[in-house]
């Protein structure tokens, strides 16, 4: 069964970074898509980007270039997500989430029909 | 980039309704549209996709209709544990969220 398992909230500084990362299993990491989606609190939900696993080549929405980076170990199965210079409208709950159809198959984009639990980021 | 207007935000119906929710895409997206329903503190689950497939092991009382800009989501009978929040998703370009319905018991 596939699962992705997040790492623990975090807290930190304005002007700091956050790295936080997405455990896969269940399948072969390297076939799907994965993406990283946010949601402030008492807010809706926001696409960040997207990463091939395969080749690591990452996609990022306009809002966050320069700021996001969006990696992989694929000898591990992680994905990572960092954020650069943070400020308090970034406090927000983190999601991986993954999309259905081999990367051989489809396009990056899709219907997210896994999801990580997420993690909390409070930036003060 | 695609706006997804969603409506209305919020809803208070009773347990037996039936519940629409509206979904506009500011630009043609075909049928790449996805619902998802989200409780508190909790990941979303897909619910729809490809704007009137049903998500594996969704009950058979959600559906959705649509093509192009306009789409629909319907609970054809609410069921206590149907109280929460909904987001329609465009993922025709990129990706975009809806901001949302709520339904709040009544």
């Amino acid at each position: 069964q596939v699962h992705l398992v997040q790492s623990g909230a975090e807290a930190k500084n304005y002007g700091a970074s956050v790295k936080i990362s997405c455990k896969a299993s269940g399948y072969t990491f390297t076939n799907y898509w994965m993406h990283w989606v946010r949601q402030a609190p008492g807010q809706g939900l926001e696409w960040m980007g997207v990463i091939n696993p395969s080749d690591g080549a990452a996609t990022y929405a306009q809002k966050f270039h320069g700021r996001l980076t969006i990696t992989r170990d694929t000898s591990t199965s992680t994905l990572y997500m960092e954020m650069s210079f943070l400020m308090s409208e970034d406090t927000a709950v983190y999601y991986c989430a993954r999309i259905p159809g081999l990367i051989t198959d489809v396009g990056p984009q899709g219907a997210f029909h896994t999801w990580g639990q997420g993690t909390m980021v409070i930036v003060s | 980039d695609i706006q997804m207007t969603q409506s209305p935000s919020t809803l208070s119906p009773s347990v037996g309704d039936r519940v629409t929710i509206t979904c506009r895409a500011s630009q043609n997206i075909d049928d790449w549209l996805a619902w998802y329903q989200q409780k508190p503190g909790k990941a979303p689950n897909l619910l729809i996709y490809r704007a009137s497939l049903l998500g594996s092991g969704v009950p058979s009382r959600f559906s959705g209709s649509g093509y192009g800009t306009y789409f629909t989501f319907t609970i054809s009978s609410l069921q206590p544990d149907d109280f929460a929040t909904y987001y329609c998703q465009q993922y025709s370009t990129y990706s975009t969220f809806g901001g949302g319905t709520k339904v709040d018991i009544k």
